[in-house]
């Protein structure tokens, strides 16, 4: 089955202690990206990457860090998470040619809260 | 850099009403358009897209959307509701330029009655 898994899908973690939410597709697909979700705003990007070893900021990057050493995993970091960090992340993927019309494929959510 | 605005962010119709949510976006070229849905505790899901071509598309589970460049709109529509249609529902957007990033709106969450 194709899917978009992420883990773990609940986190609740304090100021500033180092976490790693991992995602991983089975889709052999080069792009992949991470979102969060905050009430009223819907989703914002905050990085992405177009395939292994590239890499780029979304639209929220402050305090993330990402990698992309295989194909099919894209781990977010936040190496000091803080309480504006609370929010609900998706990670998706889709295939990509230049254009953008790939539909995307999302994960099942990681809802963090820090305290 | 563009933008989608969603207008309601609750909408609540009756069963077997019409289900209308409305999207309209900034952007000084087409965009690629798209609706998303998001059931309790899940990932998004595509209900449809607009790319090129035909403006009226239709997506799954009966929902429509037509791309009106006039104005630029991206308005979802279902004839006749349903229980399990209550989710929040996303629109975005994406630019050719900007390869696959997608802008969303705010979301509507839509609450069905019986």
């Amino acid at each position: 089955e194709a899917q978009v898994t992420q883990n773990p899908r609940y986190l609740i973690t304090v100021t500033g202690k180092k976490l790693t939410v991992t995602c991983s597709q089975n889709m052999n697909h080069e792009y992949m990206s991470w979102y969060r979700q905050d009430p009223g705003l819907g989703l914002r990007q905050i990085y992405y990457s177009m395939n292994v070893e590239v890499t780029d900021k979304g639209d929220v990057p402050e305090g993330y860090k990402v990698s992309r050493k295989e194909k099919r995993n894209f781990p977010l970091i936040l190496e000091s998470p803080s309480p504006n960090q609370t929010s609900l992340y998706f990670c998706a993927s889709s295939s990509y040619l230049a254009g953008g019309s790939y539909e995307q494929y999302f994960g099942p959510g990681t809802r963090l809260t820090v305290t | 850099a563009q933008s989608v605005t969603q207008l309601g962010s609750h909408v609540s119709v009756s069963e077997g009403a019409l289900v209308l949510l409305r999207c309209n976006y900034s952007s000084s070229v087409p965009p690629y358009l798209f609706w998303y849905v998001q059931y309790p505790n899940q990932g998004l899901q595509l209900l449809l897209k607009y790319t090129t071509g035909a403006t009226l598309v239709k997506g799954i589970n009966g929902f429509e959307a037509e791309f009106k460049k006039s104005e630029t709109s991206f308005h979802l529509t279902k004839p006749s509701a349903h229980m399990s249609d209550a989710a929040e529902y996303f629109c975005a957007v994406s630019l050719k330029a900007a390869g696959n990033k997608l802008t969303f709106g705010g979301g509507t969450r839509v609450l069905v009655k019986p």
